[in-house]
């Protein structure tokens, strides 16, 4: 089975742009959810999406948001870009399940200029 | 709320030696918990897991034991190779309450394992 792949890789963008990421989940899954990891605040939950509904939110602003499509591929977008937006942002499927384990896509590493 | 506490780095050890990362919770419910190795460049991998008290979750030669009386998920292994330097992450997954199956993460522990 294919794994989580996440694109672009990496992404340079300026500050005030917006960016948009992409996240296919292993075939099967339906569950997506996006974490954002940075040096100073580690690794923090974003959002979970499953059968396209955002089931769950971490504390965030609204600056990022997110969506899944009907193939369960997610996106998430970040509008009004800032610095400290900078990290490498993971990509987690998951079968749904309560016992199922999250797997993790290599990231897209986000340096915001 | 949820939370993970695992042991500062970095850790440094030589090639043989005994590896212990001290990872403890707080949790509401009844949690899973996991391990993640992440190696430069690259996203998490799990490593193992745990579903239940009591559960030993073990691969490569690394073992976790669910320990729900000290709340704790120590992961050992008895002989580092150079090949297992990375940065670990304890993990947990707890899906009462309505959190659904957000993982909350320790800091991480870069581990460096020396020839």
């Amino acid at each position: 089975k294919a794994g989580v792949t996440q694109t672009p890789r990496y992404l340079i963008k300026t500050r005030g742009q917006q960016v948009t990421l992409s996240c296919s989940p292993i075939s099967g899954h339906r569950s997506v959810s996006w974490y954002q990891q940075t040096p100073g605040q580690g690794l923090q939950f974003l959002f979970e999406y499953f059968s396209e509904t955002q089931r769950n939110k971490g504390n965030f602003p609204g600056r990022f948001s997110g969506r899944q499509f009907s193939n369960s591929r997610s996106e998430m977008n970040v509008s009004t870009l800032e610095l400290g937006d900078s990290a490498l942002y993971l990509c987690a499927s998951h079968g749904g399940r309560a016992a199922d384990t999250q797997y993790f896509g290599p990231g897209t590493r986000l340096t915001v200029l | 709320g949820n939370s993970v506490t695992q042991m500062e780095g970095p850790v440094t050890l030589s090639e043989e030696a005994f590896l212990t990362i001290n990872c403890t919770y707080t949790a509401t419910g009844y949690p899973s918990l996991f391990w993640y190795v992440q190696y430069p460049g690259e996203g998490l991998q799990l490593l193992l897991k745990a579903t239940k008290a009591d559960d030993k979750g073990s691969n490569k030669g690394f073992e976790a034991t669910y320990r729900k009386e000290t709340t704790s998920f120590h992961l050992e292994k008895g002989s580092v190779q150079v090949s297992d330097s990375a940065v670990y992450f304890c993990a947990l997954s707890d899906v009462s309450g309505g959190s659904n199956y957000k993982l909350t993460f320790g800091k991480g522990t870069l581990l460096t394992v020396n020839p």
